[in-house]
């Protein structure tokens, strides 16, 4: 079964700087999705940015950018210029087909 | 452009009872429809999925059941809510490659 692992409980961030949250994921197939989802205070999951497994070009928007490593099967976010607004959760999917899996989660913070 | 709707937004229902939670997606036809459980603290779970009306696959087996009257809606119920089945409740729909999550529904059983 595809797992997903979100291995940082919680981060925090100064205001205008960078982070990165980490995911790595276990799967045998080569043909499939990556999310990342940002959950705020409002539970509304709202998607932040996609990339397709079959492009080796990282997906970028605006203020975020991920580092797929697809053979190391790793899927991180970097949120550049971090803002007060960015404070949520932040869930890593994995999806194909109709199988989509969530990590646990990234608590992040971001300190005025 | 589409919308998605889930009520109620809130329930509290004790140990036993029924349970019926809707989801209705607008803007779209045929869309696929999702049910997801989130625990406290935790990620989703996916419980069902559709890619059809009357069509319904489960992906966890457990005490709740979905069904699809309609194309753009989904249902969750449960005969007999158990403590276990607290959570918040999301709802999403599909169009090609991305999921839409709809606002959700804190459930509470007592």
């Amino acid at each position: 079964a595809q797992t997903v692992t979100q291995s940082q409980p919680e981060m925090s961030v100064q205001e205008a700087e960078t982070v990165t949250l980490s995911c790595t994921y276990d799967t045998s197939e080569s043909d499939y999705y990556l999310f990342w989802y940002k959950q705020p205070p409002s539970r509304q999951m709202i998607l932040v940015i996609r990339q397709e497994a079959y492009k080796q070009q990282n997906a970028t928007e605006n203020r975020f950018s991920v580092n797929f490593q697809k053979a190391a099967k790793s899927f991180s976010l970097k949120i550049s210029d971090s803002q007060l607004g960015d404070a949520a959760m932040y869930f890593c999917a994995y999806r194909r087909n109709n199988d989509m899996r969530f990590g646990a989660g990234t608590r992040l913070t971001v300190k005025p | 452009s589409q919308t998605i709707h889930q009520w109620p937004a809130t329930l509290v229902q004790p140990v036993g009872s029924p349970l019926s939670l809707e989801c209705t997606v607008e803007g779209t036809s045929n869309p696929n429809l999702y049910w997801y459980r989130q625990a406290a603290g935790r990620g989703l779970q996916l419980l069902f999925y559709s890619v059809g009306i009357g069509q319904i696959s489960s992906e966890v087996p457990q005490n709740l059941s979905a069904s699809r009257p309609q194309d753009r809606q989904f249902i969750l119920s449960s005969k007999k809510l158990l403590l276990s089945d607290s959570g918040f409740y999301l709802c999403a729909w599909s169009e090609a490659y991305e999921q839409y999550f709809g606002p959700g529904t804190r459930l509470t059983v007592t």
